[in-house]
């Protein structure tokens, strides 16, 4: 089933304590991204990649990294987390641009205390 | 700030009803729009797509209208169903790599 796996679907930590939240895709899809979702504000991209080693920011990156050595993963590391990154995170892909039939994952829910 | 809004950030439907979910952009360079569909605890779903040369397009029961004129987009669902219950967005793509998504609209479906 071609999908796009988001870990872990919960998670809560604490102030500085470095996490990294997991995304994989099984299509070949060469473009991934990241997005959060705050009440009223809809999605906000963080970060984004083309392909293999191509990352680029999105309108909301300070505070978060991004790696992509492999096609299929696309990790997010928060290095120091702070608590206004309390948000609901999604990782996607697409085939094409990016810009297109974007594939989402479920979703993980951050708290930072 | 957003580029792209939606009028509404509720909708109630009586089932059987037609829906109509209203999104502005205000990007008039934007050439690619896209319709999503957010059920409660899932990720957003792709339900249609439309290009700035067309000014409308039809799915199954859904059709994407584009008024370019007054930067206006618009979703209707046909017949709704109470599986049609969750949180719609629309999404602009002004350059290229980059989708800028709307608030959302919840449409909630009455029995």
């Amino acid at each position: 089933e071609a999908q796009v796996t988001q870990n872990p679907r919960y998670l809560i930590t604490v102030t500085g304590k470095k996490l990294t939240v997991t995304c994989s895709q099984n299509m070949n899809h060469e473009y991934m991204s990241w997005y959060r979702q705050d009440p009223g504000l809809g999605l906000r991209q963080i970060y984004y990649s083309m392909n293999v080693e191509v990352t680029d920011k999105g309108d909301v990156p300070e505070g978060y990294k991004v790696s992509r050595k492999e096609k299929r993963n696309f990790p997010l590391i928060l290095e120091s987390p702070s608590p206004n990154q309390t948000s609901l995170y999604f990782c996607a892909s697409s085939l094409g641009q990016g810009h297109e039939k974007l594939f989402f994952g479920s979703g993980t829910q951050l708290s930072v205390l | 700030g957003e580029s792209v809004g939606l009028h509404l950030p509720t909708l109630s439907v009586q089932e059987g009803d037609n829906s109509i979910i209203n999104c502005a952009y205000s990007n008039s360079a934007s050439d690619y729009f896209i319709w999503y569909k957010q059920e409660s605890g899932k990720g957003p779903q792709f339900i249609i797509d439309i290009r700035s040369n067309m000014d409308k397009r039809q799915g199954q029961r859904v059709t994407v209208l584009l008024n370019k004129t007054v930067k206006h987009l618009s979703l209707q669902i046909a017949a709704t169903q109470p599986g049609d219950s969750a949180v719609y967005f629309c999404a602009e793509n002004w350059r290229d790599y980059k989708l800028s998504f709307g608030a959302g609209t919840t449409v909630t479906v009455r029995a």
